[in-house]
């Protein structure tokens, strides 16, 4: 079956970077884009971007535009997503989330997700 | 960015209840709209996808209509395992951007 398993929880100080992985399988990598969510606590979702595993093309929500990297290995069926600056708004729950090749995006299926602290 | 407002932010509802949730766009979005459920503690799930596909799995409870602007998802007769927090989202324009959700509690 299709399965997004992602990195463990992360604890980082402000201004640090981190960066998680999701690693795929169940399926052909290079056929559906990967997308990253996030989610602070009792919040709502938050669209972060997109990456083409096909070829590594990305899009950014210009939100995260200046500090967000998004990467991918083929070799492993990974996806990357870097995150740099942090602050303590940072603080939530990131997910990889699968989304068809298309205009029509949505996300399926999710990883568990990787719980990102920020605090000094 | 395209704004997504649903109503109500939370509900009470018991079980056999009819339920609706409505989910605005703040422009014309054609049908790309989509519905998750996530209940507390675990990850978002694809219920339904352009506006009224249901996504493999799902019971057949649950319906989505609606275009343009306005959508509704519809849960015909709730059941326990429904009681969750409902989202929209829309994939017209980029970013794409999510409803703040509707808690659905038990009455």
């Amino acid at each position: 079956q299709v399965l997004l398993v992602q990195s463990g929880a992360e604890v980082k100080k402000p201004g640090a970077s981190v960066k998680v992985s999701c690693k795929a399988s169940g399926y052909t990598f290079t056929n559906y884009y990967m997308h990253w969510v996030r989610q602070a606590s009792g919040q709502g979702l938050e669209w972060m971007g997109i990456i083409n595993p096909s070829g590594g093309s990305t899009t950014y929500a210009q939100k995260f535009q200046a500090r967000v990297t998004m990467t991918r290995d083929t070799s492993t069926n990974t996806v990357y997503m870097e995150l740099s600056s942090l602050r303590s708004e940072d603080t939530a729950i990131y997910y990889c989330a699968r989304g068809p090749y298309g205009s029509r995006r949505w996300f399926d299926p999710w990883g568990q997700g990787t719980l990102v602290t920020v605090s000094s | 960015d395209i704004q997504m407002t649903q109503s109500p932010s939370s509900l009470s509802a018991s079980v056999g209840d009819r339920v609706t949730i409505t989910c605005r766009a703040s422009q014309n979005i054609s049908t790309y709209l989509n519905w998750y459920q996530q209940t507390p503690g675990k990850v978002p799930k694809l219920l339904i996808y352009a506006v009224s596909s249901l996504q493999g799995g799902v019971p057949s409870r649950f319906s989505g209509s609606g275009s343009g602007t306005d959508f509704t998802l519809t849960i015909s007769r709730l059941q326990p395992e429904d009681f969750a927090t409902y989202y929209c989202q829309q994939s017209y324009g980029a970013p794409l951007t999510f409803g703040g959700g509707t808690k659905v509690e038990i009455k």
